[in-house]
């Protein structure tokens, strides 16, 4: 059974910085296209960012150049670094695989990421 | 970038109604579209992708259609379990645009 095991959520100020991970297993992160999406309280999903197998990364418009998207192939591990937190970063944020490509078939439980002085 | 618009937002039913949901893309993405059921607290749950394909283990009560810019979702007969807020989301380009969901409440 797939299984996607985020972890790094917390109570950050504005302007700090917060690393997520999201450990897989029987789901190879360096083999399959793997997706940060977040939902704000009360809100909508969002896609935050996205890797793809052969490496190349994407970002939505809120987050390049302050966010970014990693893998750890011997771990089997997403990341996502944040950087220069926002009150409007605060959401819980899922990583999401996809096996085919384009939808997402494994989903994370979320981790919920509080971003406040 | 390409816009999703999903209606209604909100829709009251009662259990055994037929209950259809509305994606609108802002331009054409084909049959990229994928839609999902979240309940509260929890993670989304992919439903049906390629526009009509059934996702593994999803009940035959859900179907969905369309092409190029509009789709929608059905549930035939609406059962308890699928009181739950749905999305669709297109994957035409990299950037994987979800719809603002649609609530479905009880009537």
């Amino acid at each position: 059974e797939v299984q996607l095991v985020e972890s790094g959520g917390g109570l950050v100020q504005p302007g700090r910085s917060l690393r997520l991970s999201c450990a897989a297993s029987e789901f190879t992160v360096s083999s399959n296209y793997m997706s940060w999406v977040r939902q704000a309280p009360g809100k909508g999903l969002e896609w935050v960012s996205l890797i793809y197998a052969a490496g190349t990364t994407y970002y939505a418009d809120s987050v390049r150049g302050r966010f970014t998207i990693s893998r750890d192939t011997s771990k089997n591990t997403l990341y996502l670094q944040m950087n220069s937190l926002r009150a409007e970063d605060t959401a819980v944020y899922y990583c999401a695989g996809e096996w085919v490509g384009g939808y997402f078939d494994f989903w994370g439980q979320g981790t919920l990421v509080t971003v406040s002085s | 970038d390409i816009q999703m618009t999903q209606s209604p937002s909100t829709l009251s039913a009662s259990v055994g109604d037929r209950v259809t949901i509305t994606c609108r893309a802002s331009q054409s993405i084909s049959s990229w579209l994928a839609w999902y059921q979240q309940k509260p607290g929890r993670a989304p749950k992919l439903l049906i992708y390629k526009a009509s394909t059934l996702a593994s283990g999803v009940p035959s009560r859900f179907s969905g259609s369309g092409s190029g810019t509009v789709f929608t979702l059905t549930i035939t007969s609406l059962q308890p379990d699928d009181f739950a807020t749905y999305y669709c989301q297109q994957y035409n380009s990299y950037s994987r645009t979800f719809g603002q969901g649609t609530k479905v409440e009880v009537k």
